[in-house]
């Protein structure tokens, strides 16, 4: 069974770092883009970014790059979502998913398998 | 970035009802739309990819259309499971945006 296990809730204050994890268990975890998502209710879902654990190719949201750090560990089938200095806005969901590429009769792209969510509160 | 809106932003259905939830771009984006549900405190659900393909165990009452800038979902005859919050997403380019949700409550 394919599964996304996150770590889990954390309170943060501004200018703070913070890593938060998920792990990919049940398929060949190399084999996958990880992508990570924030969902807040002004914003709704983001999509954040996502880095391909085969060789850590990572794409990022323009609005976010250099705000975060998408990295991965292979040997413990384990992506990383990273912030060296925290915002208030940075409060969040923050949900990881598996992404699958489908060619049929097109090119599909699509996640088909989410963690439960990390949910990331920063305040003073 | 592509944008993405869906109209409504919410709809009050009862069992049995056909609902029709749109999706739209703001340029082309061919058929690639994905559609997701989600329940409260619950992570997204994979229904359809490339607009119209139904995901493996997704009840056959969901199915999607729609190409170029101007997609569908429909639920065939509401279920009480249905009852949550649908939002499309685009994978024509990155940044993967995703459309801000329809909310289907109860009538």
């Amino acid at each position: 069974e394919v599964q996304m296990v996150q770590s889990g809730a954390e309170v943060k204050k501004p200018g703070e770092s913070l890593r938060i994890s998920c792990k990919g268990s049940g398929y060949n975890f190399t084999n996958y883009w990880i992508g990570w998502m924030r969902q807040t209710p002004d914003k709704g879902l983001e999509w954040m970014g996502i880095i391909y654990p085969g060789d850590s190719d990572v794409k990022y949201r323009p609005s976010l790059q250099g705000q975060v750090i998408l990295s991965v560990d292979k040997s413990i089938n384990t992506a990383y979502l990273q912030w060296t200095s925290l915002k208030a806005s940075d409060t969040g969901m923050y949900y990881c998913a598996r992404r699958v590429t489908t060619v049929t009769t097109g090119l599909w792209r699509y996640f088909d398998q989410w963690g439960l969510g990390t949910l990331v509160t920063v305040s003073s | 970035d592509i944008q993405l809106t869906q109209s409504p932003s919410s709809l009050s259905a009862s069992v049995g009802d056909r609902v029709t939830i749109t999706c739209r771009a703001s340029q082309s984006i061919g058929n690639y739309v994905n559609w997701y549900q989600q329940k409260p405190g619950e992570a997204p659900n994979l229904l359809i990819y490339g607009a119209s393909n139904l995901h493996s165990g997704v009840p056959s009452r969901f199915s999607g259309s729609g190409s170029g800038t101007d997609f569908t979902l429909t639920i065939s005859s509401l279920q009480p499971a249905d009852f949550a919050t649908y939002s499309c997403q685009q994978s024509f380019s990155t940044p993967f945006t995703f459309g801000p949700g329809t909310k289907v409550d109860v009538k």
